[in-house]
């Protein structure tokens, strides 16, 4: 069965530092989606993603964020300068299109700012 | 404001039990509503979608309020392997919509 593949698993960074959180969506899916979850807390929507460009973002989502797809079959999220409170859960998803009800989750990256 | 709003728990329930979880929606414009599960440090994966009519998958029942903006989970003859934490879940749309989390109601099916 088809799935969302995310790397790494987790991540350790340093505050201030940049990362790039990774995923592949299933092939045939045209929607992306990026999600958050601090420990403890709910799943929080950041941005979603189509034909090349954001659809939708959150409050969360500010400067310091970018999605990405470079290559037709990896989505990033990019932090520039990683903050004590980015320390989440963050996971990937993607859906077929526009009539299609489930999005289909990646197992997540946990990212970890020391 | 609470966008999505649930009973955190813990449910803690003996197997065979009946268990129902419960959840209201601020914002009356949402039109498609699901139970996902999540386990712990997982990601969440659907459950069941939620019709108006209501909607049974086994021994889980879902239903929907819209008047009351309230949507109900059921489980009956609950097993070890239900326990997780279970989110309701809205959008505005379908499909290529952001989905509004409830913060979960956390089950633990005892033997």
């Amino acid at each position: 069965e088809p799935e969302v593949t995310q790397t790494p698993s987790h991540q350790v960074t340093q505050m201030g530092q940049e990362v790039i959180l990774r995923c592949v969506p299933i092939s045939n899916h045209l929607y992306f989606y990026w999600y958050r979850q601090i420990l403890g807390q709910k799943v929080e929507f950041l941005v979603s993603f189509y034909n090349n460009e954001i659809s939708e973002k959150s409050e969360i989502f500010d400067d310091q964020f970018s999605v990405e797809r470079p290559d037709g079959s990896n989505f990033t999220l990019k932090i520039r300068s990683t903050k004590l409170e980015d320390s989440a859960m963050y996971f990937c998803a993607s859906t077929r299109d526009s009539v299609g009800n489930e999005q289909f989750f990646g197992p997540g990256t946990r990212l970890t700012v020391l | 404001r609470k966008e999505v709003e649930q009973d955190p728990g813990p449910f803690n329930v003996p197997e065979g039990a009946t268990v129902a979880f419960n959840c209201t929606y601020s914002n009356s414009a949402s039109q498609s509503f699901f139970w996902y599960r999540q386990d712990c440090r997982k990601e969440p994966k659907l459950l069941m979608s939620v019709y108006s009519s209501g909607n049974e998958d086994g021994r889980f029942t879902a239903q929907l309020n819209r008047a009351s903006q309230y949507i109900s989970l059921l489980i009956r003859d609950s097993k070890l392997s239900d326990s997780a934490t279970y989110l309701c879940v809205v959008s505005l749309l379908s499909g290529n919509t952001p989905l509004v989390f409830g913060k979960g109601t956390r089950l633990s099916v005892i033997a």
